[in-house]
């Protein structure tokens, strides 16, 4: 069965810091896995996009590393802000259905 | 360009009422995607068009729920009737390329969010 498990479920930190978020798949076959951002009460925006062969991929403080032998994804936000509170969703993508995680909620704390 | 627009935002009925959501995508965008995401979970993909033909319809509840994209642009889901556990918020989304493609980037609306009482 396709799964996506996310941790942590939820995390504090303050503006400022970094933070890393984890992802572990079991989706077969693997087409490429995405990180979105979900603002409360808005729909997920799409950060990154990572195909088999990508490593590692940046957007602005966002930077999405994976490891297909051992199927772990990592998002990293780095130097916080305020606006970053939201919930970040690993979904990977198999041959044409997508697996959702259940997200990390993040708050980013003056 | 304009974003996935949907409607309405909030909805608030009895349980065994029926409701219809209504989306528009992005102009253009072939793939039209139904999610209902329940509080504290990811989205759970309901049904998926490519134009006004149903790719997906896998996780459906087709003895309540329907929907459809008549003409290959606007689409509608309906709840009938609706129970306690569909509380959720049904968020719509499309993309330009077909879900084989590998990169296809999907655009959410801002969801409509159902409580049924």
């Amino acid at each position: 069965k396709n799964q996506v498990e996310q941790s942590p479920q939820s995390l504090i930190i303050l503006e400022g810091k970094n933070c890393t978020l984890q992802c572990n798949y079991t989706v077969s076959p693997f087409s490429n896995l995405r990180w979105y951002k979900q603002d409360t009460g808005r729909g997920p925006v799409s950060l990154t996009i990572m195909t088999f062969s990508e490593n590692t991929k940046s957007n602005g403080r966002y930077t999405a590393t994976l490891d297909a032998d051992t199927k772990q994804s990592s998002l990293h936000i780095t130097a916080s802000q305020l606006s970053d509170s939201a919930s970040y969703i690993c979904v990977v993508k198999g041959y044409s259905t997508l697996t959702f995680g259940k997200g990390t909620m993040l708050l980013v704390s003056p | 360009e304009a974003g996935v627009a949907q409607s309405p935002r909030y909805k608030i009925i009895e349980k065994r009422q029926s409701v219809a959501f209504w989306c528009n995508p992005i102009s253009g965008h072939a793939t039209l995607y139904w999610y209902q995401q329940i509080l504290g979970q990811g989205p759970k993909l309901l049904i998926q068009f490519q134009n006004n033909g149903v790719v997906d319809d896998s996780q459906l509840p087709k003895d309540r729920f329907s929907a459809e994209r008549l003409k290959g642009v606007d689409s509608t889901l309906k709840i009938q009737p609706a129970k306690l556990e569909d509380s959720a918020v049904y968020l719509c989304a499309s993309s330009l390329v077909g879900p084989g493609e590998a990169k296809n980037i999907q655009y959410f609306g801002a969801g409509t969010r159902l409580s049924v009482l």
